[in-house]
Order: C-alpha cells, then structure tokens, then sequence
C-alpha cells in the first residue's frame, strides 16, 4: 500500500518552457503533499507544502510564481514549472502523506521527475 | 551547525557483514524518525519509522534512537549487493510537520 505515483518520469526541454509535473496517491487519499528538489549527491531540499483545497506554503527562498503548485484533490498535485531556464534543471521529487491509517504516519514519495533544460 | 548530520561516505563492505548508518542532530525537539533507502535516479523509500526514543526492528534492518545522545542509528545484517544504494535519516517535530533530511550516505556492498 502506500504507493505515489508521479509523472513524467523524464523531461527534456528547451528554455522559456513551462513544465508541468503530476503527483498522485494511487491507493490512499493525500490530504498532504510536499514537493522537494533534490541535486546531485545532494539530500532534498523541501519547496512547499500543499494541503488539498488550499494554497501551498513555500519554503523561504522559493519562488512561489515561478513553481506554482495546485492540489485539487485528495489525489493529485501538481507542480508547475513557469518559464524554465538551465538553472532549474533538477531532480523533483513528490510525497504524500494521508488519512485513513491511523495517526503518525510518514511521507511517502513518487519516484521523481528528472528535468534538464536546454 | 545543520539541523541533521550524517557522513555522506561512501562506505563499502563486503557481503554477507553487518553495516552501520548514523546521523547526528541538534534539536531536541524532534520527535519522528525515519530511514529511507534512495536508489540511483529513483524516489526514497521508507525504511522505517520510529516515534521517540528505543529500537525498532524489521527483517534485516534495525532502527535505534536515542534522544539523550541526540543519536540515530540504522543497522543492516547479512548485507548484499541489492542494498547498495544511498541511505537518508530523516526527522520531524510531528507527524505532520516537514521532514529535515540527513544528506545521505551511499552505501556499496561488494559480492
């Protein structure tokens, strides 16, 4: 149980493209999900936070019109990338954290979007 | 000083010992925490999960905590090749507060 699914697995594309990643929880209901970005040999770093039905929180230093983030539902978040340039090349990673099993239970996370811009 | 600790290796052993992954941290007031196993170009995947001080075993992983110290540990037994990878601690204040991870330490095993 627990899975997260997040897609596309791969981007490649050229600068000024906006790009835009999918999260979903496949066999529970997010009513949290994070968003982090991780560099090479480097550990994530957490973007923001969104709870269903409501704006994300962004960590400081993210720029939140430039990685806008929707969840609109129990099951899906999405993160926007807007007007990508080289420097946003990165590993992104999603997780999920839900209801329905309990208290105390951890993130759980997709298997990240590797985008490189050209 | 870094909210978590943890030395990024590599560390290489040879199969079959027992492999020992630690990570230091700074507040007190964490009360979760996690390990999580991240292979090469994929997503962490949770380990285990432990709330507050004690051990904490599964299969050939444990877990131990200790507050006092400020002090995580993971322990594998009987390692192989399939757990070479990079190993993440990760903590938080509460269950639904923001994961601080450690910055991982990759993790060969040779055959």
């Amino acid at each position: 149980g627990a899975v997260v699914s997040q897609h596309p697995s791969r981007v490649i594309c050229k600068s000024g493209t906006s790009v835009k990643i999918e999260c979903r929880s496949l066999d529970f209901q997010a009513t949290t999900m994070f968003w982090y970005r991780q560099f090479p040999k480097q550990s994530l770093m957490l973007m923001a936070t969104s709870n269903e039905g409501s704006k994300a929180t962004y960590e400081q230093g993210v720029e939140k019109d430039k990685f806008l983030i929707n969840h609109a539902s129990l099951t899906l978040s999405t993160l926007t990338v807007t007007s990508a340039h080289p420097e946003d090349s990165s590993f992104y990673i999603c997780s999920a954290m839900g209801s329905g099993f309990g208290s105390n239970q951890p993130q759980h996370f997709g298997d990240g979007t590797r985008l490189s811009i050209l | 000083q870094k909210e978590v600790e943890q030395d990024p290796g590599p560390l290489s052993v040879p199969e079959g010992a027992i492999v020992s992954l630690n990570c230091t941290y700074s507040n007190s007031a964490f009360q979760y925490f996690m390990w999580y196993r991240q292979y090469s170009r994929k997503g962490p995947e949770l380990l285990m999960y432990t709330y507050s001080s004690g051990n904490k075993e599964d299969g050939r992983f444990t877990a131990q905590v200790d507050k006092s110290s400020k002090y995580i540990s993971l322990f594998i037994r009987d390692s192989q090749p399939s757990d070479s990878a990079t190993y993440l601690c990760a903590m938080s204040y509460s269950s639904a507060s923001k994961i601080i991870f450690g910055s991982g330490t990759r993790l060969s095993i040779r055959p």
